[in-house]
């Protein structure tokens, strides 16, 4: 089965850091862009980064709200992808999905929630 | 950056009815670079519609896309219990993908 599941959400304070982790299965992961997407409580999806394939250099893109914060990375032997974020202020709460593709998200993850308060 | 519009925020419709959501773009949206997704309470979006109007794996025919350009619409031709649900219009025709607001269709 292909899927795809986040870890590493949790209840951090503003201006510290977490690492978000998707563990992908059932695919070639090193052949698939993937991306993060969040969803704040009660709001709509909102794109944050996207990774490509070591084929296509593996180039990376983010969000305003998220450039200079947030990095996005791969690990392909472990089918791995990773969110850096550092500097979080509270308006990144959010649940945060994982999904393959690059252009769009053809498979996502259940989610994982980012608390960031005092 | 693409500012997407999605219209009405709330339809309110019967099972069986046809349900026509719109998604309007503030720039034209190169090659029909736009996708619909499916979104229920507690779950994960699910990918309905990509390329405008190519049915996602394992998606029914009730759905269907269509547009081009600055107009885009899903519709859903009898709705399902099942079809009730938030919908997103997503574009990627631009490096800064951006979302519609959503459009939740709602059991009258």
């Amino acid at each position: 089965e292909v899927q795809v599941v986040e870890s590493g959400g949790g209840l951090v304070q503003p201006g510290r850091s977490l690492r978000l982790s998707c563990t992908a299965s059932g695919f070639t992961f090193g052949d698939y862009a993937m991306s993060w997407f969040r969803q704040a409580p009660g709001k709509g999806l909102e794109w944050v980064s996207f990774i490509r394939s070591k084929d296509f250099g593996g180039t990376t893109d983010y969000a305003a709200s998220v450039r200079g914060r947030f990095t996005i990375s791969r690990e392909d032997s472990k089918s791995i992808a990773y969110l850096q974020m550092n500097s979080l202020k509270t308006e990144d709460t959010a649940v945060y999905y994982c999904a393959r593709g690059y252009s769009y998200g053809s498979v996502w993850g259940q989610g994982t929630l980012v608390t960031v308060s005092s | 950056e693409i500012v997407l519009t999605q219209s009405p925020g709330t339809l309110s419709l019967s099972p069986g009815e046809r349900a026509t959501l719109s998604c309007r773009a503030s720039q034209s949206v190169s090659s029909s670079y736009l996708a619909w997704y499916q979104q229920k309470p507690g779950q994960a979006p699910r990918l309905l519609i990509y390329g405008a109007s190519s049915r996602a794996t394992g998606i029914p025919d009730r759905f269907s896309g269509s547009g081009s350009g600055t107009d885009f619409t899903l519709t859903i031709s009898r709705l399902e219990p099942e079809d009730f649900a938030v919908y997103y219009c997503q574009q990627y025709g631009s490096s800064l993908r951006t979302f519609g607001q959503g459009t939740k269709v709602e059991i009258k």
